[in-house]
Formats: C-alpha cells, structure tokens, sequence
C-alpha cells in the first residue's frame, strides 16, 4: 500500500541554523504534498505545500523540493527560530485517491 | 468563520465497550476525513467521507466505522474497544475542490483513553 517514510525522526539544531527533513513516498501517482506543523498540544497546521508539476517552492524561511524521479521530497527551514520547534509532517495525496498519507513526523529542537 | 469542532475532547472507556466520536466540519467543507495519532506512528489515516459517500478507507479492522450526515457532520465509531485503541482521533475536513483533498484543516481531536 501506500508509504511515506519521513527522516530524521529527531532533529536538534542551533538557533539560526538550517533544518532539513527528508520524505520518501511510495505511490507513484501521489500529486500533491502537504507539510504541517504541529504545536506541542495542538492541531496540525499546514505550512507549505507543493504539486508534482512544480521542483521547488518557498515562502520566507521554508522551502520545499521535490524530485518526482527519486519519489523525495525535503523541507528546508532556513535560519532556525525557537518557535519553529515543533513535531513536522510530510504527507503525500494521490489524484482520485481522496487520502492524505502522512510520515511519522520529525521532532525538532531549536536551542536557542 | 468557526474551526472543526470535535466531541468530545477526552474519555475514558474500558476492554469491550464502544465509542462513538463527532466531527463538525468548517461551514462549506463536504470532505471529512479522520486520523489516529499515537506516539511515534504518526498519522494514520482511518477514512474519508464525501457527500455521505465514503471514498477511502485505510488499514484498520472493522471495529472502526464511520458515517456522514446530509449537513456534513461526521461521526466515528470503535466497537470492542482494545487497549491499543488508545490514541488521539483527529478530524481534518477540507473543501476538496479538486481530485484530492487538498489542505487538510484539523480539529483539536477527541483523546480516547481505554483502560
């Protein structure tokens, strides 16, 4: 069945450091993947999302990549913040499916 | 314009006994989809409606049901409730315009706790 596999599953970086985090996804006919950001005790947000038709997309300090080819995706958190800790989620939704598939999550510390 | 709603928030049940669970989604939202997250397992996904219409389903037994209403609202069932069915359930709706569900918007989920 479908998969996504999301790494590191912890991640601790310095204030003003990047973070990078990894996904994999299984299905070939995923289109569409979202990236939330959860809060300690609170709902999933969706913080950047990218379709298969686009390599790249950012929005201030975030980015995300994708490589189609490869089935990859990454986030890119670029000069690290303290309230940028949080759990993050990679997901992956296939045209017709009408399912957001998501990873693990990624536990990230940003010490200040 | 109001967030989704889920009740209840918390409770507790023990071996055997069900439970059902209650989504309201955001006004003009028609996709409800419902998510188990547990500690280091993510979000996995349980079903999604549409219109009334359950569209997909994920990999969970048949203790696990869900249900529609004409006003959107969604609800959730778990019968012969197993300890290991203790988890957050979490309800996402989305307006779906498109082939898939696109951003999901989450409420602040219903914690089960089976003792």
């Amino acid at each position: 069945g479908e998969n996504v596999e999301q790494h590191p599953s912890t991640l601790s970086v310095q204030e003003g450091d990047s973070a990078v985090i990894k996904c994999t996804y299984s299905d070939s006919a995923s289109n569409y993947f979202p990236w939330y950001k959860q809060e300690l005790g609170k709902r999933p947000q969706l913080i950047i999302d990218i379709r298969s038709n686009v390599g790249e997309k950012k929005d201030q300090r975030i980015a995300v990549t994708l490589n189609k080819t490869a089935k990859h995706f990454s986030l890119h958190i670029t000069e690290t913040q303290p309230e940028d800790s949080a759990v993050y989620f990679c997901a992956a939704g296939g045209t017709g499916g009408f399912k957001t598939i998501f990873g693990a999550g990624t536990r990230l510390f940003v010490k200040a | 314009k109001a967030g989704v709603t889920q009740t209840p928030r918390y409770l507790i049940k023990t071996r055997g006994q069900q439970v059902t669970l209650s989504c309201s989604p955001i006004s003009g939202h028609r996709s409800v989809s419902w998510y188990q997250q547990t500690p280091g397992q993510g979000l996995q996904f349980l079903f999604e409606y549409f219109s009334e219409t359950q569209r997909n389903k994920g990999n969970f037994p048949g203790r696990f049901s869900g249900r529609q209403f004409s006003n959107s609202r969604s609800e959730m069932n778990v019968s012969t409730l197993e300890l290991g069915d203790s988890a957050l359930y979490l309800c996402a709706s989305s307006l779906a315009q498109g082939l898939n569900t696109g951003e999901l918007f989450f409420g602040e989920g219903s914690r089960l706790t089976v003792l």
